[in-house]
């Protein structure tokens, strides 16, 4: 059970704008930055959004985040077949004398 | 550029201990934290820790404190990631990652380049 709540799975037709949601609580998402990563199969996590919603060099900025209170998304606009893939929140957890942790991961489907 | 390049697959039996390296090059490898994530078959992302290089100093879960050590060799710029006491729950591909730390915290987990990873099986 992942201390971060994602959606197991979210959907889109190319074009269209896809939010994939972040929950977590007061010892995480609210006191720490959130952080993005798409996982394509078989590879290595990449960073997409850092320190709630900048986005590192190379990254689209179809892909957005935001954050309030103890909530995070992230935005993907003009959905392409390419950005199917798994998508991780992760935030520091200040709660059992402090932690990194992840989102269980959603699988984004471009239909 | 940046890489971080890791050691092979391996093969344990359960009760056994393993030592996975991440070798760094492109960059200083004392500027930045290195952090280790794990991936168990069909799963998500699980932080372990992570070490500062520079000082030697880490930082564990909880779940992994006591069975994880991480270490490094600054003279050829790579971090160790060894677990003791193998079951088959830590059947996994075991990421390092390097941790932008520009505040010193350690509690940003801002991963901008990734090794390529390591498959461990614990398997009798």
């Amino acid at each position: 059970q992942s201390v971060l709540t994602q959606p197991p799975s979210a959907s889109g037709t190319p074009g269209q704008r896809v939010t994939i949601s972040c929950s977590g609580s007061t010892s995480n998402i609210e006191s720490n930055y959130v952080y993005w990563y798409q996982q394509l199969p078989g590879t290595a996590p990449r960073l997409l959004i850092y320190r709630n919603n900048q986005r590192p060099s190379g990254v689209p900025d179809r892909f957005s985040g935001s954050k309030s209170g103890t909530s995070a998304s992230l935005a993907i606009s003009g959905l392409r077949s390419e950005d199917e893939a798994e998508y991780y929140c992760a935030t520091w957890d200040d709660s059992l004398s402090g932690r990194g942790v992840f989102g269980g991961g959603t699988k984004l489907t471009v239909l | 550029q940046v890489q971080l390049v890791q050691s092979g697959a391996e093969v344990r039996k359960p009760g056994a201990s393993v030592r996975v390296s991440c070798k760094a090059t492109g960059y200083t490898f004392i500027g930045y934290y290195i952090h280790w994530v794990r991936q168990a078959p069909g799963q998500g992302l699980e932080w372990m820790g992570w070490i500062n290089p520079n000082s030697g100093g880490t930082k564990y879960g909880e779940k992994f404190q006591g069975r994880v050590t991480m270490t490094r060799d600054t003279s050829i710029s790579t971090a160790y990631m060894e677990v003791n006491r193998l079951t088959s729950d830590d059947t996994a591909v075991y990421y390092c990652a390097r941790g932008v730390n520009y505040d010193g915290s350690g509690r940003l987990l801002e991963f901008d380049y990734w090794g390529q990873g390591t498959l461990v099986t614990v398997s009798s």
